[in-house]
C-alpha cells in the first residue's frame, strides 16, 4: 500500500537548535499535513499544505510542500523542551465511499536536553 | 481534539477475552474514523463509518475485528478473542464532513490496549 518515508527517525538535540525533519512518497499527494503527538496523547495537527512549492509557519514550525507533490520538509526553530514528541507527516487517500483516510509516515521522535 | 472523547483510556484484556473500545465524535461530527498504532508505528487506517453505515472497513483485520456507530451512542470497536498482537493505541478521529477537512477534523487522545 501507499507508503511515507519519514526522517530521520530519532533526533536529539540541545534546547534553542534548529531541527529539520522529512517526509517522501512514491506517489503524489494533493495535500500533506504534519501532526505532533505528545506521550500518551492523540496526533494533533500542527501545519496543512494544500499547494505545490507552498512554504506555510505557524509560530517557530515552518512546512514545505515540494514541487513534486512527492515530499514535504518541516523545519522547528529555536526548539524549547516542550518541543519534544513524535512528528507525523501525513496524506489523505480516497476511500471506498467517497471519503479520504490518511496514511502516515513513521515519526521522528525528537527529544531536547535542556 | 479535547472534543472526541475515547474510553477507556488504558484496557487489560487476557487472550481470549473480549475488548469494546468506545468513541464519542465531536459535537456535530457524524464521520468517526478508527486507527490502529502499534508500538513505534505511525496510525494505520482501520475503518469509516456514518450513522448507522460502515462506509469503507478496508483497513480492518477480517476476522474478531467490528465497529459500529448507531443512531444514538458512541461508535465502538469490538475485538474479539483479544491476542498479543492486538497490544496497541486505538485512535479515533471525527470529522464533519465525508472529506478529511484537516482544520476541522480531531483525534482522541486514544485507548491503549494491553493483552496480557
Amino acid at each position: 500500500g501507499q507508503q511515507l518515508n519519514q526522517s530521520p527517525q530519532s533526533m536529539f538535540i540541545q534546547e534553542g537548535e534548529d531541527v529539520s525533519m522529512n517526509c517522501t512518497s512514491s506517489s503524489i499527494f494533493n495535500t500533506w499535513l504534519w501532526y505532533k503527538q505528545d506521550p500518551g496523547e492523540g496526533p494533533v495537527l500542527l501545519i496543512a499544505l494544500y499547494k505545490a512549492g507552498e512554504l506555510t509557519s505557524n509560530g517557530r514550525l515552518t512546512a514545505q510542500f515540494g514541487i513534486t507533490r512527492k515530499d514535504s520538509f518541516l523545519n522547528i526553530s529555536a526548539s524549547i523542551p516542550s518541543d519534544v514528541g513524535i512528528y507525523f507527516c501525513a496524506g489523505p487517500l480516497p476511500t471506498q465511499g467517497g471519503s479520504e483516510k490518511l496514511v502516515f509516515g513513521k515519526g521522528t521522535k525528537l527529544t531536547v536536553n535542556p | 481534539n479535547a472534543g472526541v472523547m475515547q474510553n477507556p483510556r488504558h484496557l487489560v484484556r487476557r487472550r481470549g477475552q473480549e475488548a469494546r473500545l468506545r468513541c464519542s465524535p465531536m459535537k456535530g461530527h457524524s464521520h468517526v474514523y478508527w486507527y490502529r498504532q502499534l508500538p513505534e508505528e505511525g496510525l494505520k487506517f482501520m475503518v469509516y463509518l456514518q450513522k448507522e453505515n460502515i462506509i469503507d472497513e478496508s483497513g480492518m483485520p477480517k476476522e474478531r475485528f467490528s465497529a459500529e456507530f448507531p443512531k444514538e451512542g458512541p461508535s465502538i470497536l469490538r475485538i474479539q478473542q483479544v491476542v498479543r498482537g492486538d497490544s496497541a493505541a486505538y485512535f479515533c478521529a471525527s470529522s464533519p464532513l465525508n472529506r478529511w477537512v484537516p482544520l476541522f477534523a480531531f483525534f482522541g487522545q486514544g485507548t491503549r490496549l494491553t493483552v496480557v
